[in-house]
């Protein structure tokens, strides 16, 4: 499968704990988001990159949340001190940087906390 | 602020019935929309975008500046249809960010 790929697909965590999330986009793909969707909820941004800068996060983004790109290639979604609110699909995406900006899903990764 | 809204969460039709998905937008610069669709457990993809001026899958989308509006319409709706539409807008920005509707769940009833 050549498309956005992302890991775990499934997390159940207790409260308070820490998790990371993995998305490795398509390659040669330079644009990164981060989006987060709730039960009967359009996915929500939380955050872009652009290569391995960081251009935007979202207010929806707290301190607890963070997100990296090192090398341009894959990123990685932090989230500390877990809470009960964080539970959600987190769901990467990644876009082409010349012509339209369709962006392309991985398939989630689902987050519990208990 | 940008956003855009679909006011049907959910929208039953017969099989062979016409569709429409309603989505309007809110931004004063100059959008670029798109529908995306999320079939049972797949991942969310792209269905159309204005700028292509396409018919797929039977179904199109017209962009009213005017009334900031962004209908999907399909004359004949079919059982593989169902499923859950997004509309989305594209700000006209550096990075071209992506903001999504609430979505919309379509049955198509046999």
């Amino acid at each position: 499968d050549t498309g956005v790929s992302q890991d775990p697909r499934h997390k159940i965590t207790k409260r308070g704990q820490n998790v990371t999330f993995r998305c490795d986009p398509i390659s040669e793909h330079n644009r990164l988001y981060w989006y987060r969707q709730t039960l009967g909820q359009g996915p929500e941004f939380l955050t872009y990159f652009q290569n391995e800068a960081q251009l935007e996060k979202s207010r929806l983004l707290s301190d607890r949340f963070s997100a990296e790109r090192p090398k341009g290639s894959f990123s990685t979604l932090e989230i500390q001190r877990t809470e009960q609110g964080d539970s959600a699909m987190y769901l990467c995406a990644s876009s082409p940087k010349t012509g339209s900006t369709e962006a392309f899903f991985g398939q989630g990764t689902r987050l519990t906390v208990v | 602020a940008q956003r855009v809204t679909q006011p049907e969460k959910l929208l039953s039709v017969f099989k062979g019935a016409p569709v429409e998905l309603k989505c309007n937008y809110s931004y004063s610069g100059s959008p670029e929309l798109f529908w995306y669709v999320q079939y049972s457990r797949q991942r969310l993809q792209l269905l159309l975008r204005h700028i292509s001026r396409e018919s797929i899958k039977g179904f199109t989308a017209d962009l009213n500046k005017g009334e900031t509006s962004f209908h999907l319409k399909k004359p004949f709706a079919q059982e593989e249809d169902s499923a859950m539409y997004y509309c989305a807008l594209s700000l006209s920005t550096s990075y071209d960010k992506v903001i999504f509707g609430p979505g919309t769940s379509l049955s198509v009833i046999p």
